[in-house]
This record gives C-alpha cells, structure tokens and sequence, in this order.
C-alpha cells in the first residue's frame, strides 16, 4: 500500500541553524500539508500546498518557514532560524484531490528538537 | 472558532472489553468527521470518516463511530478491544468554509490491559 514517507526520523539543531524536513507525498496525490504537534499539545496545521503554491497557511507559519517541492517526488519544511519553541513533531500529509472530504494520508513524522 | 473536544487524555480497558472513545466539535453547521489512529513510530492512520448520509459509520479494524447532531459529538466504538489496539486515538474534523485543513483533537491513549 501506498504511504507517505518523512525523513529524518528525528533531527536535533542549534538554534538559529536552518533545517529542512522532507517528505515523499503519495505518488499519485495532488494536494499536500504539514502539521505539528509540539510535546503534551494538539496536533495544528500549518501549511497546505496545491499546483506548487501555497493554498492556505496558518498563523503559526510566519516567514520562517517555507514549504518547496523541488521536484516531481518530494515536498520539503524549510525552517530559517530554529527557536526553541520550534521543538515539535512535524507530520507531512498528501491527499489526492483537493476537498474537505477526501483523506488525508499523513507520514510517522520527524521529530525536531532545537537545543 | 471551530475546534475538536476530546475530553479523555487516557483510558484503560481489559482486553476482550468494549471501547468508546469520545469526541465533541464546536461548529455551526456540520464539519466532515474523521478518526485517526497512531501506533509508537507510526503515521496517523484513518480508522473511519464520516460526511453525510447514514450517522452510524463502519471502519477499519473492527471500530465504528456514530455522528450525533442534536450532541455534536462523534464517538468511536468498538465491541471487543484487542491488545493491539493500544495506541493514540486522534478525532479530526475539516469544516468546508475553512478550506481543507483538519483540526484535531487533543487525543486519547488508549491502553489495554490483559
């Protein structure tokens, strides 16, 4: 069964250093997201991407962050200058069309841990 | 504002025993329901959703969840809990005014005990 993957698995960083999360969306799959689920907190959007640009974002996702598919397979979670409070899970998710009801398939995550 | 309730952060029943899990929206009209499941290490994956159409919904696994209006709520239910359910329920709702985004719940651990 198709699935979609996210690497690293866990990454640690200073921070102020930049760091990029990677995910391989489903392969067939148009539309794309990131979440976060910051340790004890609910799981929050971030970001959804759709015909490479981004369809809505939310607060959290102020000018550090950044969202790419730099090309056919992966969609990329640029952050600029890591805080401390930029400590979370971070889940990719695809989902073939773009609509409220069709599923979204969501990635085991990469743990980011700013020191 | 939209948001998901769920208001156990942890349960614990016996294996072999029937399971409810519970969740609430705050929502004016009806939002698109989804449960998702997370075993250690793993995605979130879909156990069931709902849209419209006939409330009580069958999913993955042997869980079924009922979409109550007149409660706003969106229960998941199973009748006999395995040990390998053991893991962390998420309920999520997308609201068509909003775009397609979920908002999720808190989550509930669900642990089983032989």
């Amino acid at each position: 069964e198709p699935e979609v993957t996210q690497t690293p698995s866990h990454q640690v960083t200073q921070m102020g250093q930049e760091v990029i999360l990677r995910c391989v969306p489903i392969s067939n799959h148009l539309y794309f997201y990131w979440y976060r689920q910051i340790l004890g907190q609910k799981v929050e959007f971030l970001v959804s991407f759709y015909n490479n640009e981004i369809s809505e974002k939310s607060e959290i996702f102020d000018d550090q962050f950044s969202v790419e598919r730099p090309d056919g397979s992966n969609f990329t979670l640029k952050i600029r200058s890591t805080k401390l409070e930029d400590s979370a899970m971070y889940f990719c998710a695809s989902s073939e069309l773009a609509s409220s009801t069709d599923t979204q398939y969501f990635g085991p995550g990469t743990r980011l841990t700013v020191l | 504002a939209q948001s998901v309730t769920q208001p156990d952060i942890h349960i614990t029943v016996s294996e072999g025993a029937s399971l409810e899990l519970r969740c609430n929206y705050s929502y004016g009209a009806t939002p698109y329901l989804f449960w998702y499941v997370q075993s250690p290490g793993q995605g979130l994956q879909l156990l069931l959703k709902y849209f419209s159409g006939d409330t009580l919904v069958q999913g993955i696994k042997g869980f079924e969840a009922e979409f109550k209006r007149s409660q706003s709520s969106f229960n998941l239910r199973k009748p006999s809990v395995h040990w390998s359910d053991a893991a962390e329920y998420f309920c999520a709702a997308s609201f068509m005014e909003y775009g397609n985004k979920l908002v999720f719940g808190a989550g509930t651990i669900l642990r089983v005990k032989s």
